[in-house]
């Protein structure tokens, strides 16, 4: 079983709609949880993180995080085709590795 | 620097030559992280620094593979007698510290294709 597992996708939303992005992962003992997105052929830049169960909120990005359901979503609203990109979710369990699930390719349509 | 630098941008080698790239991470930063992500693949994690430690080597995926760093701050990876199989995208990334709620910033990598 993978550390972290993600929906390799595609997922496409019409523009304005709200992308739902979501990740599990094996470790109950994880204790910090990242979002990246990665545009083609660029590196992964830094979303949001995530610590404690429930919702944080940035801007048009939400993180969601249920520790109990070894889950961690990413919300995007109103989805702009300046979001298509694909979003790694990151993981850092009990130890100082990180994981990385394989990435969601999202589509927003104009 | 303003970011994490890495070189060189893209390096292409005949299959058994070494090579070396370099990392040189965000000033301040103690955490270095080295990933290889092959194409259409997640990150694969290889090696992290703690200050000029390498407590953790397994993530390495031969013994072709050493990293080390030096002075806390730049890194270099080595990949000897190369085979087509390392081609891939090797990403840096530093952190303020380890065991701590800390982000990681990645640089642009090295786009590595062995022939």
């Amino acid at each position: 079983q993978k550390e972290v597992e993600q929906n390799s996708g595609p997922l496409s939303v019409p523009e304005g709609a709200i992308a739902s992005l979501n990740c599990t992962y094996s470790d109950r003992g994880s204790q910090s949880f990242f979002w990246y997105r990665q545009y083609s052929g660029k590196s992964p830049e830094l979303i949001m993180f995530i610590y404690s169960n429930g919702d944080k909120e940035d801007g048009r990005f939400t993180a969601q995080l249920n520790k109990a359901s070894q889950y961690v979503s990413l919300l995007i609203r109103d989805s702009q085709p300046s979001d298509s990109a694909t979003y790694l979710c990151a993981v850092l369990p009990t130890g100082n590795q990180f994981y990385f699930g394989t990435g969601t390719s999202l589509t927003v349509i104009p | 620097g303003a970011g994490v630098s890495q070189s060189p941008s893209n390096k292409v080698t005949e299959k058994g030559k070494d090579v070396e790239l370099r990392c040189d991470p965000i000033s301040g930063h103690t955490a270095l992280y080295w990933y290889r992500q092959s194409l259409g693949q997640g990150l694969e994690f290889l090696i992290y620094f703690q200050g000029n430690s390498a407590p953790d080597k397994s993530g390495l995926p031969s013994d072709r593979f050493s990293a080390e760093r030096t002075g806390g701050s730049v890194s270099t990876l080595t990949i000897q007698r190369t085979q087509q199989e390392d081609s891939a995208v090797y990403l840096c990334a530093s952190s303020l510290g380890l065991l701590t709620q800390e982000t990681q910033y990645f640089g642009p990598g090295t786009r590595l294709l062995v022939l």
